[in-house]
């Protein structure tokens, strides 16, 4: 009954790699998010998606890219990895957020891939 | 973006001592979520606050939002080692698009010597 999934909880690659980590929600939530979590614990947004926008943090290289083959998946593909990626990578979801406070709710987290490059 | 300085950044304590982590804006705030993270967990969300002022209780944990909407703080009485953990401070930013993204504070890492 996992409400947010992801594939694989490690990987361990070498530099130049391609890699891709798979996200799955069964909440019905329509927005999804992929964040980094470095080594200070830092987590940092790194997109957020639903089924009519895309938006990327601009300090994201555009190596990473998600993919959203529907509203209950939402992917991350990595290219030609590098020593600094190596991080904990989350998926969450939500339902959408809007301007309405009272109305937002909190994220669902997955539980993490550990991704080291070597 | 909207940001937020959440300190301590460590705290250690005794067990049944109690603990404070506090967030603060330059800006106000629409509102405010707090997050708890188990050593080598996730995330977990615990609680929302949206009014000026407005306190709320979960059994031992306390969290306030301020008068101006401007900081926050989560306390908890007599911790136990249950508590250990990094406890996060999370705000709505805008991002363009009619769309909001969740910008966390940095975490205070809570420790608790049995």
């Amino acid at each position: 009954d996992t409400a947010v999934s992801q594939t694989p909880k490690y990987l361990v690659t070498q530099m130049g790699n391609d890699k891709s980590i798979k996200c799955e929600q069964n909440l019905g939530h329509d927005t999804m998010y992929w964040y980094k979590q470095d080594s200070k614990k830092f987590l940092k947004i790194m997109f957020s998606y639903n089924n009519k926008e895309l938006i990327i943090n601009e300090t994201v290289p555009n190596r990473f890219s998600p993919k959203s083959p529907d509203k209950a998946h939402l992917n991350l593909h990595i290219n030609s990895l590098e020593l600094g990626d190596s991080a904990v990578y989350f998926c969450a979801s939500s339902h959408l957020q809007t301007q309405s406070p009272s109305s937002n709710y909190g994220y669902t987290f997955g539980s993490g891939t550990r991704l080291t490059v070597v | 973006g909207q940001q937020v300085m959440q300190i301590p950044q460590y705290q250690h304590v005794q067990e049944g001592e109690d603990f404070t982590t506090y967030c603060n804006s330059s800006t106000t705030l629409s509102n405010i979520q707090w997050y708890k993270q188990r050593p080598g967990g996730h995330p977990v969300f615990l609680i929302q606050l949206v009014k000026s002022g407005e306190v709320k209780k979960q059994k031992r944990l306390t969290f306030q939002f301020g008068e101006a909407k401007k900081n926050s703080s989560l306390h908890i009485t007599a911790t136990q080692t249950t508590d250990v953990g990094t406890y996060f401070c999370a705000v709505q930013a805008y991002s363009g698009a009619g769309s909001y993204q969740l910008t966390f504070g940095k975490g205070t890492k809570l420790s608790v010597i049995p």
